[in-house]
């Protein structure tokens, strides 16, 4: 595609239920990233995979938030069990190549997660 | 991984060039320097990466100096359009988690 694709843009949930934040990166971006963004902060490093390899899930915070990429293409963040303090914008972000080097990130539009 | 420092916020006035800095103390030989800018309600956008000495393109240059311990973005005559947040960031090259520190807050005054 001509841009980062994430869906939905806005989802309202309960505490207590799952919800699954889909990115579809740009057209042969070999990386994908995930960040979480709270309001005047700064993006926060989630989790990012090279291809279908998730290379790096440090940023996790507990074993309700997972991701998957199984065809090294488009992306799904699964946050089981919401709680409130899930709540905030998740963004989305490729890269043409892997890591730093010429690592212009493309992000998307977001995902704003609202928890009530 | 190396950290960032950046100023939180700076103000200017349009016309004006602004300098933000970034100190990187414990920047890795593997290491490169990029600069994204975001505006409120939008993902963050590249603006310029460099290795060491200067880089520059049609928005921005980018100042490092030999130790690449800093590094300086450069933006020439702002407007009040460049009012957004700037961040540093300090990637491995051969791959590697990018981390985004707090940002520098520009705000561009008439």
């Amino acid at each position: 595609g001509a841009g980062v694709s994430q869906s939905p843009r806005y989802k309202v949930t309960k505490r207590g239920q799952d919800v699954a934040l889909r990115c579809d990166p740009i057209s042969g971006h070999v990386s994908l990233y995930w960040y979480r963004q709270a309001l005047g902060q700064g993006p926060e490093f989630l989790t990012y995979f090279n291809y279908e390899a998730q290379q790096d899930k440090s940023g996790l915070p507990n074993d309700r938030f997972s991701a998957e990429r199984p065809e090294g293409s488009i992306s799904t963040l699964t946050i089981q069990r919401t709680e409130q303090r899930d709540s905030a914008m998740y963004r989305c972000a490729s890269s043409r190549t892997a890591g730093g080097q010429g690592g212009e990130l493309f992000f998307g539009e977001g995902s704003r997660l609202t928890v009530l | 991984l190396a950290k960032t420092t950046q100023p939180i916020s700076m103000d200017s006035y349009e016309g004006q060039e602004v300098n933000i800095t970034c100190s990187h103390n414990n920047i890795a030989t593997n290491d490169y320097i990029t600069w994204y800018q975001q505006f409120p309600s939008q993902g963050p956008r590249f603006i310029i990466q460099g290795y060491k000495t200067k880089v520059t393109n049609e928005v921005a240059s980018l100042f490092i100096p030999a130790d690449r311990k800093s590094s300086t973005l450069s933006l020439p005559r702002v407007s009040l359009s460049d009012t957004a947040v700037y961040y540093c960031l300090v990637g491995d090259y051969q791959g590697g988690k990018l981390i985004f520190g707090q940002g520098t807050e520009l705000s561009v005054k008439p």
